[in-house]
């Protein structure tokens, strides 16, 4: 089965550029989380959606910071503009259903550097 | 969620099980107990996760005390691809809080 699939796997660009992070999850999955990763300050959690609605956006540092998820195989988060600061490596994540103990599954991640 | 507390590091040689404990003395009694493990450049990759039997899948058991307040990830046979940073956390089920990883294990496989 394939797992969660995030593009682009690194990304590169220059302050004040705008970046679009992508993800597919899992297949039936009706569940997706948008998480970010740093030395500092471990795993944050972004965001997390509900068959496409955005449930919690709690976790989104700024206004600089937005997420879509347009249907249920595809989710954005986009960073405009970027700072350098938001350097970090971002994960999305998908679940089958809240309850019933059901694990998320993680993508390999988008390495985001921000020059 | 309940604060869990792990050992900062581990050895193993390949071939041979893995043992890998994690405290959680304050858990309640409806927090399951989920062991991710991720490996260097890759996302967090679920293991296994139990309320308070012991579980078995492919790739690893998971031991529960009693009490529940202590448990032991089993890697049977551990290879060199097991080499990761393996996390035990506690939550409640349903829970779509954030995952909270702690500092965790560094699992490091010998040849």
């Amino acid at each position: 089965d394939a797992g969660v699939i995030q593009s682009p796997r690194h990304e590169v660009t220059e302050m004040g550029q705008e970046v679009t992070l992508r993800c597919k999850p899992i297949s039936g999955h009706d569940y997706l989380f948008w998480y970010r990763q740093t030395m500092m300050r471990g795993l944050e959690l972004l965001i997390y959606f509900n068959n496409n609605v955005p449930i919690d956006d709690s976790g989104m540092p700024e206004d600089r910071f937005s997420a879509k998820m347009p249907n249920a195989s595809f989710s954005t988060l986009k960073i405009q503009p970027s700072e350098p600061r938001d350097s970090a490596v971002y994960f999305c994540a998908s679940s089958l259903v809240l309850g019933g103990n059901q694990p998320q599954h993680f993508g390999d991640g988008t390495r985001l550097s921000i020059l | 969620d309940a604060k869990t507390t792990q050992p900062p590091s581990m050895d193993c040689a390949e071939g041979r099980a893995a043992n890998l404990p994690c405290n959680h003395s304050t858990i309640s009694g409806n927090e399951y107990v989920y062991w991710y493990r991720q490996i260097h450049s890759q996302g967090p990759q679920y293991i296994i996760h139990g309320l308070k039997n012991n579980e078995t899948n492919e790739m690893a058991s998971l031991i529960i005390t009693e009490d529940r307040k202590s448990s032991t990830l089993i890697l049977p046979h551990a290879t060199l691809r097991d080499t990761a940073v393996y996390y035990c956390i506690v939550r409640v089920s349903g829970s779509a809080r954030q995952l909270t990883f702690g500092s965790g294990t560094q699992l490091t496989v010998l040849p």
